[in-house]
């Protein structure tokens, strides 16, 4: 049962264009959110978090909006740049989680120069 | 600071072989945990160790145990190795204070291939 989703396997941008990657989840008890960037043979690297409490959080060029009534959250990359081509998780956990995260399936950005 | 570090980055096993992956954690981190990554499929939680203790566990056979010492290393171990087990092994860690409200920080993996 995939709790978080990610249900673009793959987005190609132009550089400096913006990047949007989705991601969707079912519990309702989720209340924390991560994006990671992962590359080939490396570990997932922390990019931005998110809090319930919050609909929106900034960090340089990324920028996640969380959605409740939706459970819905994108990740928004500008101006996106060739470096950011990677593999993009997204990941949740709730206070009846513990520790464990739900990872999404991933999207693979390509960042075209 | 010294990142997560996991050991070996390689290896290469027979159905029927156990295999032993090591994770040493952030210099204070007393949380880590571990999950599987298989290709298309997202990360999958194994279990959590804190303190030497296990406080949380995914939905794992009992094929795959772990445990966790003193100075927070954890070890993880897989025996009857099975073809589906080819995997990258991803390790986290945390400071474990703030459960499930913490980023995780994660290792480069070990990548296991069963043959």
């Amino acid at each position: 049962d995939q709790q978080v989703k990610q249900n673009s396997p793959s987005l190609s941008v132009q550089e400096g264009r913006i990047s949007i990657l989705n991601c969707d989840y079912t519990n309702s008890m989720f209340d924390y959110f991560l994006w990671y960037k992962k590359y080939p043979a490396e570990g997932p690297t922390f990019l931005i978090s998110i809090s319930s409490i919050k609909d929106k959080n900034e960090d340089g060029r990324f920028t996640v909006f969380l959605n409740k009534s939706a459970k819905h959250l994108s990740l928004h990359i500008v101006p996106s740049q060739p470096g950011d081509s990677a593999v993009y998780f997204c990941a949740a956990s709730g206070s009846n989680t513990g520790n464990q995260f739900y990872f999404g399936t991933g999207t693979s950005l390509t960042v075209i120069p | 600071k010294a990142g997560v570090t996991q050991t070996p980055r390689y290896l290469i096993k027979t159905r029927g072989q156990q295999v032993t992956l090591s994770c040493s954690p952030i210099s204070g981190h007393r949380s880590v945990s571990w999950y599987q990554q298989t290709p298309g499929q997202g990360l999958q939680f194994l279990f959590e160790y804190f303190s030497e203790t296990q406080r949380n566990k995914g939905n794992f056979p009992g094929r795959f145990s772990g445990r966790q010492f003193s100075n927070s290393r954890s070890e993880m171990n897989v025996s009857t190795l099975e073809l589906g087990d080819s995997a990258l092994y991803l390790c986290a860690s945390s400071s474990g204070r703030e459960a499930g409200a913490e980023k995780l920080f994660f290792g480069s993996g070990t990548q296991l291939s069963v043959l």
